[in-house]
């Protein structure tokens, strides 16, 4: 079986940083990618890290640390925009298979 | 830039009603996939198309759901006999062979909302 780990819930002010954490126990590990959800929208792909460190993607980042199991998305200089639920998910099959193990999500909110 | 369609948007049922759901994914993807979203919940993975062939298939799909991608177009997601436990969110998703395939990026349409009553 597979489990994800992150917080329900952050709160934060415009201009802030949020640091979102997950961590993972799955059979089997491939990558880990983030997903932006806003209200009664589709997910969309925000970042994916296959190897160890930090992949930076303008104000957001997200980093992987394998041996851990564990990862974060950082979003920096938060926005109002930025409101909205965010999930980590792990892609577990080495092939071309995309099929996904999402977390339950973390509801940012941000304040003026 | 035509993204993943789905419809329809909203469907409310009386259990024991039969639904179905319709994806359209980005033309040029020949993988497409089905997950479903409960409140407050990620999605969970329900199945997966490659072109016309179904290749894989969770154990949360009961005898009662059905799902097809004739062609390796379009695809369709039925529900027989609904039960109120299978109100959720239905996404459909899509993947091919674009710059950021191996980032295993997922294209996502805005879902089909289920209410069975």
């Amino acid at each position: 079986g597979q489990s994800l780990e992150q917080p329900s819930e952050v709160t934060a002010v415009e201009g802030a940083i949020v640091q979102i954490n997950c961590t993972y126990q799955t059979s089997g590990f491939y990558g880990l990618s983030w997903y932006q959800q806003h209200d009664g929208g589709a997910p969309t792909f925000l970042s994916y890290n296959a190897l160890d460190g930090l992949e930076e993607t303008g104000r957001f980042s997200s980093f992987l640390s394998r041996s851990d199991s564990y990862g974060y998305l950082l979003l920096q200089e938060l926005q109002m925009k930025d409101s909205a639920s965010y999930f980590c998910a792990v892609r577990r099959a080495p092939s071309n298979d995309y099929k996904l193990s999402f977390g339950a999500g973390t509801t940012v909110t941000v304040r003026a | 830039d035509t993204g993943v369609s789905q419809n329809p948007r909203h469907k409310i049922t009386k259990r024991g009603q039969n639904v179905t759901f319709r994806c359209d994914p980005i033309s040029e993807h020949n993988r497409l996939y089905w997950y479903r979203q409960t409140l407050g919940q990620g999605p969970e993975f329900l199945t997966y198309f490659q072109n016309e062939a179904q290749l894989e298939k969770s154990r949360l799909l009961s005898d009662r759901f059905s799902a097809e991608r004739p062609k390796g177009s379009f695809s369709t997601l039925e529900i027989q006999r609904t039960e109120q436990g299978d109100s959720a969110m239905y996404l459909c998703a899509s993947s091919g062979t674009s710059g950021r395939e191996n980032t295993g990026e997922l294209f996502f349409g805005e879902g089909s909302r289920l209410t069975v009553l």
